[in-house]
């Protein structure tokens, strides 16, 4: 199996909003609803974002929302701003107990 | 505070084996699922496997790269989890990270990571 397909950058002035996209298959991110993304600065370990397609862990600012449209899963991030400047993960359960990310999406905060 | 701390990476030669750690401490160690993930220089974040609660059961399942060679362990008496790694390829070198399954297969927190280089 494959990674997930995410691309590699991503760009947006303070304030605005950006959505990063994250593809798989029918039979990962589009057969299940366990898609998580992960912030990580340089140097740094990951940290959990969003989980279940949208749902924000505590104290993950309401700036941060997820989606899916079939294959298709989308974190989008509004008004932006300096310490969103991070690399982004999507993960996604992809059956018989086993789990993809994607290549990760470097954002970067104009 | 719930932290994880990773030990034992290091150099070692193609084909070597290499044993990793992580002590957790700050919750329930017991009850808790564990998987380690890992990151290439410069790359993305790849699942390895993981370990279930020994009162689940105990299982393992592991990502196709390192299936048959690495296998993840549990001493719930030291709240730690092992990862061991056998017949190491170059393209093992990586930064290996342990983290809590906080749900059916979202991760959180995460250790600093430990780094392995396998190279003669």
């Amino acid at each position: 199996q494959s990674a997930l397909t995410q691309p590699p950058s991503a760009s947006g002035s303070p304030g605005q909003s950006v959505t990063i996209s994250c593809t798989g298959t029918s039979s990962d991110v589009g057969g299940y609803n366990y898609v998580s993304w992960y912030q990580q600065y340089p140097g740094k370990a990951p940290k959990l974002m969003i989980y279940e397609v949208s749902k924000r862990p505590s104290g993950v600012p309401d700036r941060f929302s997820g989606s899916k449209s079939g294959n298709t899963a989308s974190l989008t991030v509004s008004g932006l701003q300096a310490e969103d400047e991070a690399d982004y993960y999507c993960s996604s359960y992809a059956g018989s107990n086993n789990l993809l990310f994607g290549g990760g999406t470097e954002l970067t905060v104009l | 505070e719930v932290q994880l701390v990773e030990s034992g990476g290091g150099l070692v030669n193609p084909g070597g084996s290499l044993r990793l750690s992580c002590a957790a401490s700050g919750f329930t160690f017991n009850n808790v699922w564990m998987s380690w993930v890992r990151q290439a220089p410069g790359k993305g974040l790849e699942w390895i496997g993981r370990i279930i609660s020994n009162i689940g059961g105990g299982t393992t399942d592991y990502g196709a790269p390192v299936k048959g060679r690495f296998t993840i362990s549990r001493d719930d008496s030291k709240s730690t989890v092992y990862l061991q790694m056998n017949s190491l390829k170059t393209e093992d070198t990586a930064v290996y990270y342990c983290t809590t399954h906080v749900g059916e297969w979202w991760f959180d927190p995460w250790g600093q990571g430990t780094l392995v280089t396998v190279s003669s």
